[in-house]
């Protein structure tokens, strides 16, 4: 079973529209991401929490919100979705117990989001 | 100013041969890390190798190793004998920050380099 979840894995709804993307984890990581992938931009961070009473803007949080409802759970919404946030969401996480080898961040496997 | 380059937006090898892959940061903090990861066609983000700043040596990982230049401030990844399913976009991305940092864990990726290898 995959360790980072995201539901849905592909979306296509209208512009207007209020969407929630949701993430799932069971690495017990306390810190967890959202990126989103525009190509020729990579990925850029939209928000981030460190743990549940944690939740901070990225790079690019305009547009978006975000709710942390557990320490495993980590959901992404849009509340009127415009065009130009069609691309791919990527959720992420980290340990920041340092029992990571790198700390590094695990992604789950994206969103296609498509806002018509 | 970028934090993170990639500029090569394309890359071409061929099977069997070694290419490298450029990445070159901008940071005033001592602390950092370096990270590469690949991303198929099939889209997910795979983790492939980390670089710490104090680190003493250049990171290898299998067929991967990075090239680590801090007075240039360049991480390139070198991937060797090239394999058909190397071909995948790359991101190299930086962490800055102690682990004990309030913002500690975030990263900045460049913009990416899609590998071809041809057979």
């Amino acid at each position: 079973d995959a360790d980072v979840t995201q539901t849905p894995r592909n979306r296509i709804t209208k512009t207007g529209k209020r969407i929630m993307l949701e993430c799932s984890q069971t690495k017990g990581h306390d810190r967890m991401y959202w990126y989103r992938q525009d190509p020729g931009l990579g990925l850029r961070l939209i928000y981030y929490s460190f743990d549940v009473k944690d939740i901070n803007k990225g790079e690019i949080s305009d547009g978006y919100s975000v709710s942390r409802q557990a320490q495993a759970k980590f959901s992404l919404s849009l509340e009127s979705a415009i065009p130009n946030q069609t691309a791919l969401y990527f959720c992420a996480t980290s340990d920041q117990s340092g029992t990571g080898v790198h700390n590094e961040q695990f992604f789950g496997p994206g969103t296609r989001l498509t806002v018509l | 100013a970028q934090k993170i380059t990639q500029t090569q937006p394309g890359m071409f090898v061929q099977e069997k041969e070694a290419v490298t892959l450029d990445c070159t940061y901008d940071t005033s903090d001592p602390s950092y890390g370096l990270f590469w990861y690949k991303q198929p066609s099939s889209g997910e983000m795979i983790f492939l190798i980390y670089q710490g700043s104090y680190d003493q040596q250049n990171a290898t990982e299998g067929r991967y190793s990075l090239n680590f230049q801090k007075a240039r401030k360049s991480a390139n990844l070198v991937i060797s004998a090239s394999q058909l399913g190397d071909s995948a976009m790359y991101f190299c991305a930086m962490r800055e920050g102690h682990s004990g940092g309030t913002s500690y864990g975030k990263l900045t990726f460049g913009q990416g380099t899609i590998l071809t290898v041809h057979p």
